[in-house]
């Protein structure tokens, strides 16, 4: 596709609940990240992906969070138990791996957690 | 955590003028990125400079990196209403591919 999508846009849902958050990287990028802003803060990673792996997902807060990208592609961010604290937009990026191993990153519209 | 720490803040000029915006982080880092971000939402790339480098350009972007201090500026010349957005500084280290971002500096420019 043309860029980074995020599905969906907003999400309400209700303490306790579980949510999945779902991102189609940009064709042919390997690498797939997941972040989280707050309100007024800039974006803490959570996750990381290069291929189907997980290559690094030290930013997740506990083990309610949770991501899988099966076949290397589309990745799914799933939450249980959704708490106040967890609501604020989720940014997923994908990399273009440039010259000399150089990144950057290439962000989707987010999708907005709202949770009550 | 964050690594980055940006200053100001928030800035408010009056289109034409420059801004100028800086960060400063913790650890070393292979390189510093960039990104602007509208309304809270998808942060677009602005300008990459890697830790060797001292200085880059891009069109009215000019990007600083002092890795002796651990800091960066970003300068934005002859500012337009345009440039109104939230600018973020993020570092790659070298053992890891993720970015961590800084706090961000809102920018307000005036018609």
């Amino acid at each position: 596709g043309a860029g980074v999508s995020q599905t969906p846009s907003n999400k309400v849902t209700e303490k306790g609940k579980y949510v999945e958050l779902r991102c189609d990287p940009i064709s042919g990028h390997t690498a797939l990240y997941w972040y989280r802003q707050s309100l007024g803060q800039g974006p803490e990673f959570l996750i990381y992906f290069q291929g189907t792996g997980a290559a690094d997902d030290s930013g997740l807060p506990n083990d309610r969070f949770f991501a899988v990208r099966p076949e290397g592609s589309v990745s799914t961010l799933k939450i249980q138990r959704t708490e106040r604290g967890d609501s604020a937009v989720y940014l997923c990026a994908s990399t273009s791996i440039g010259k000399a191993g150089l990144y950057e990153q290439y962000f989707g519209p987010g999708t907005r957690l709202t949770v009550t | 955590s964050q690594q980055g720490e940006e200053d100001p803040q928030a800035l408010s000029i009056q289109e034409g003028e420059n801004a100028t915006m800086n960060c400063s982080y913790k650890t070393s880092i292979n390189n510093l990125q960039w990104y602007r971000q509208n309304s809270g939402r998808g942060l677009v790339h602005l300008i990459l400079i890697r830790s060797n480098e001292r200085e880059k350009h891009s069109g009215r972007l000019r990007v600083t990196l002092d890795t002796s201090k651990k800091s960066s500026s970003l300068l934005i010349t002859a500012s337009r209403a345009a440039d109104t957005a939230s600018y973020f500084c993020a570092t790659r280290s070298y053992n890891t591919d993720k970015l961590i971002f800084g706090t961000g500096t809102r920018l307000q420019v005036f018609p």
